[in-house]
C-alpha cells in the first residue's frame, strides 16, 4: 500500500468553527508532514512529525494545531480561522531519512473559511 | 541553503510536440532531486528522482530527467506530450526525502 488518504475531500467552515482534517498511511513511514498550498503556488510547510514527536513547525499561526496520535495518523485541528487560510491542506510522509526516499502526497483537503 | 529555480512559469505545447521543462538548483553537496506533477485539484505525485548514478533518469508516463552537475541543472523532458499532460510540475531537492526545497512550478499547457 503506497498511499496517503486524507479526509475530507473538501471542508467549508466558517471563523468561529471547529474543524479537524486527518491523514493516513500505512507505509511505515516515520515522517509526517502538513502543507499549505495556494493556487500555482508550491507547496509550504506548515509542520513536520518524526517518530510522532513534532519536529518542525515553520512558524505557524496557533489556530492550527497538529497531532500525530500514532505512526499512521495526522491530524491537523483548525480553530478560529480566516478567510487567507483558504487553501489546498496537503499531508505527505517519507521515511525520515536515508538514500531514495521520497515523500508520498495525499490527494489534500479543499479548505473554504467563509 | 540549498534553493530551486525553475525558470519558466507557464510552458505551452501542442500535443505531439516534445516537451522540456527546466530546473535548476543550488546545494552545497550532492543534490537530492526530484520531479513532482500535480493535476489540478489533486495531491503530487512523484515522476522522478535522482540521487546517485547514471544521470539519465527515466520516470513515470515517460517522462525522464538528465542531471548536469556542470549546469546545475536536473531538467525534465518527454519527447511527445499528452494532452493528460497538462498540470504543475514542480522540481524539487534536498537532502534526501527530508524536507525538500520546492521550486515555484511550471504549469503545462497542452493544445490539441
Amino acid at each position: 500500500d503506497t498511499e496517503v488518504t486524507q479526509t475530507p475531500k473538501h471542508l467549508v467552515m466558517g471563523m468561529t468553527n471547529k474543524k479537524s482534517l486527518k491523514c493516513e498511511q500505512h507505509m511505515g513511514h516515520r515522517a509526517m508532514y502538513w502543507y499549505k498550498q495556494k493556487a500555482k503556488k508550491p507547496p509550504e510547510l506548515m509542520f513536520v512529525y518524526s517518530y510522532e514527536k513534532l519536529s518542525i513547525n515553520e512558524s505557524v499561526p496557533s489556530r492550527f494545531s497538529p497531532e500525530c496520535p500514532n505512526s499512521s495518523l495526522l491530524n491537523l485541528h483548525l480553530h478560529a480561522l480566516q478567510p487567507e487560510d483558504s487553501a489546498l491542506y496537503l499531508c505527505a510522509s517519507s521515511h525520515p531519512s536515508g538514500d531514495g526516499n521520497e515523500q508520498f502526497f495525499g490527494p489534500g483537503t479543499r479548505l473554504t473559511v467563509l | 541553503a540549498q534553493s530551486v529555480t525553475q525558470p519558466d512559469i507557464h510552458i505551452t505545447v501542442s500535443e505531439g510536440a516534445s516537451l522540456e521543462l527546466r530546473c535548476n538548483y543550488s546545494y552545497g553537496a550532492t543534490p537530492y532531486l526530484f520531479w513532482y506533477v500535480q493535476s489540478p485539484g489533486q495531491g503530487l505525485q512523484l515522476l522522478l528522482k535522482y540521487f546517485s548514478g547514471d544521470t539519465l533518469v527515466q520516470g513515470i508516463k515517460g517522462f525522464e530527467a538528465e542531471f548536469k552537475r556542470s549546469q546545475s541543472s536536473f531538467n525534465l523532458r518527454k519527447p511527445s506530450v499528452h494532452w493528460s499532460d497538462a498540470a504543475e510540475y514542480f522540481c524539487a531537492v534536498g537532502p534526501g526525502s527530508y524536507i525538500p526545497t520546492f521550486g515555484r512550478g511550471t504549469s503545462l499547457i497542452v493544445h490539441p
